[in-house]
Parts: structure tokens; sequence; C-alpha cells
């Protein structure tokens, strides 16, 4: 079956950097796209960007450029977020999704599988 | 960015109660709406993508429709585990963005 598992909590202290991890399994690994999210404390979900799988090729959303950075080994079909120069505003629980497009239709994609979540933790 | 708005953004309701949550994007874009629902400490869950496509193994109770800017998510008769927290979500953009929530409480 398809799983993401993810790498443990994180207490980090401000400016440091922090690397999350997401293996995947199940399925093929490159044929997916892979997807971060961000969860505050008792806020909602905040798409942070994605990462094609086949080239690299990462895309970021605003507010997630700069100190944010995505990245694969493909060699054992696990995804990198990696996030430097920590501040207080990025504690919360980070997921990574595996995205799906729907075929045959209007090839709409959707997340179908979501890692367990990575709670990242910045305080002094 | 396509900005997303959900309505309610609580509400209370019973068992077996029909409830009805909205979307409405800021532009128009066909049908490229998922709909997720999240418990306490969980990770989201898909239900409906596409804006009317229920994922597989997801009770018939829940239903989504609508296309342009206007989508629903209709839960025909709540149950006691559907109690949680619904997002919409659009896929249109080049930058995907979720609704801010609605969350179902007793």
């Amino acid at each position: 079956q398809v799983q993401l598992v993810q790498s443990g909590s994180e207490l980090k202290k401000p400016g440091a950097s922090v690397k999350v991890s997401c293996k995947a399994s199940g399925y093929s690994f490159s044929n997916y796209g892979m997807i971060w999210v961000r969860q505050a404390p008792g806020q909602g979900l905040e798409w942070m960007g994605r990462i094609n799988t086949n080239t690299g090729n990462p895309t970021y959303a605003q507010g997630f450029t700069g100190r944010f950075v995505f990245s694969l080994d493909t060699s054992v079909s696990t995804a990198f977020l990696q996030i430097t120069s920590l501040k207080a505003e990025d504690t919360g629980v980070y997921y990574c999704a595996r995205g799906n497009q729907e075929r045959g239709g209007g090839n709409v994609w959707y997340l179908d599988n979501w890692g367990q979540g990575s709670l990242v933790t910045v305080s002094s | 960015d396509i900005q997303m708005t959900q309505s309610p953004s609580s509400l209370s309701a019973s068992v077996g109660d029909r409830v009805t949550i909205t979307c409405r994007a800021s532009q128009r874009m066909d049908s490229f709406l998922n709909w997720y629902q999240q418990k306490p400490g969980k990770a989201p869950k898909v239900l409906i993508y596409a804006a009317s496509t229920l994922q597989s193994g997801v009770p018939s109770r829940f239903s989504g429709s609508g296309s342009g800017t206007d989508f629903t998510l209709t839960i025909s008769s709540l149950q006691p585990e559907d109690f949680a927290t619904y997002y919409c979500q659009q896929s249109y953009s080049t930058s995907w963005t979720f609704g801010q929530g609605t969350k179902v409480e007793i």
C-alpha cells in the first residue's frame, strides 16, 4: 500500500536549520508529484509548494521562497524540505502529500496520500 | 493567487443532519476543486476531487458539486465519525491554495 513516512519532531533555536524527510513506498515515486503543506498551531492548511519528482523542479508558494528548499533523493524514494534561518513563526506541523492527477477528465491534481506530519518547534 | 473562501467557518449539527459547506473561489477555475477532511492530530484525507468525484473508500453520504467559482460539499446524514474540519483546495492555478476550513461540531 502507498505510504509516506516522515521524520520525527524537531526542536530548534531561532536561526538554525532543519531538514524534514518524507520516504515514499508502495508506488513508483517518479510517477506522482510531491507537495508540502504547513499547519501552524491551531490554524488551517497552507500550501507551501510542490516538486516535480521527474525533473526535480520545485514550485514555491508566495511566502515560502528563499528560506525553504525542496529536494529529492530518487534512489531512496525520499523527498526533503529544508528550512534555513528558522523563525518562531515557522513553528508548525509540516506534511508531505502525494500529488495525483485525475485521468480521463480535466486532469485535476489532488492530494491522495499524506505523511503523518512532522512537528517543527522553533523556540529559544 | 486564487483565494478560496469557505462558509461557514464553523457549524453545530446533530447526528443524522444534512450538512452543506460552501467554497467560493476568487476567479473561475472549472472543476479544479478538492475537499479534505481532517480530524484533530491527524493528517488530512481526500474526500472529493475534481469537484464531484468521490475518492475510493469514502462513504457515499459525502458528495460534491459545483463548477466555476462556487462549490459545495454535502454530507447527507451526519455520522459521529464526521465531526472534523473540512477544507477545500484548488489546483487550477500554478500556486494551489486551501480554504480556511470549516469545523463541524456536535
